[in-house]
């Protein structure tokens, strides 16, 4: 089946610890896309990509890092710089700007 | 850069009526998507408008692009609980295929 796939659905991770958070599509999508949302609010852009090896800064990216060595993988790792790390992290692709963006089911992470 | 304000922030709708939500920008954009995401789950891509006026309907829900592309509505008639969550809209804001999302409408219905 084709689609994109965030795992792990939770995590859990000590204070200070840098946690990364898989992406991976099957669709042939050239776009990718990181957002955090906070309960009842709406998402935030962290970093997009239209391109392997190229990306760009979203809204949010401090404390964030990204690559994009493969057009199927866009890896987010959420560093011990970011302050206030909980949060669930949406990752979406999409053909192309025009075209609409299929989002994971996300990642819940918890940090304490 | 741009930015969109939608409203209401939430909607609370007896079942079987009709909810309008909005989406209004400063600026004129150049194409505006909405998307629906229900409680606990991830957006899901509902449609995208492009052209001056644009019209699209599905099923019971209506999507609107402004005559000036610098507003959208999202128009549901019948209001089931089945379309209770939160509609956002979505800009393009750049070249590089930069998703804006809105604060989004939240919604929900009463039997």
């Amino acid at each position: 089946d084709g689609g994109i796939t965030q795992s792990p659905k939770y995590l859990f991770r000590k204070e200070g610890q840098n946690v990364t958070l898989s992406c991976e599509q099957n669709l042939n999508h050239d776009a990718m896309y990181w957002y955090r949302q906070d309960p009842g609010q709406g998402l935030r852009l962290i970093y997009y990509s239209q391109i392997v090896n190229d990306f760009q800064k979203g809204d949010i990216a401090e404390g964030y890092s990204v690559s994009r060595e493969k057009k199927e993988s866009f890896p987010l790792t959420v560093t011990s710089a970011q302050k206030n790390p909980t949060a669930f992290y949406l990752c979406a692709s999409s053909m192309s700007p025009l075209a609409g963006a299929f989002f994971g089911q996300g990642t819940r992470l918890t940090v304490v | 850069g741009q930015q969109v304000m939608q409203i209401p922030q939430y909607q609370h709708v007896q079942e079987g009526e009709d909810f309008t939500t909005y989406c209004n920008s400063s600026t004129t954009l150049s194409n505006i998507q909405w998307y629906k995401q229900r409680p606990g789950g991830h957006p899901v891509f509902l449609i995208q408008l492009v052209k001056s006026g644009e019209v699209k309907k599905q099923k019971r829900l209506t999507f609107q692009f402004g005559e000036a592309k610098k507003n959208s509505s999202l128009h549901i008639t019948a209001t089931q609980t089945t379309d209770v969550g939160t509609y956002f809209c979505v800009l393009t804001t750049d070249s590089w295929g930069k998703l804006q999302f809105g604060a989004g409408t939240q919604v929900v219905v009463t039997p």
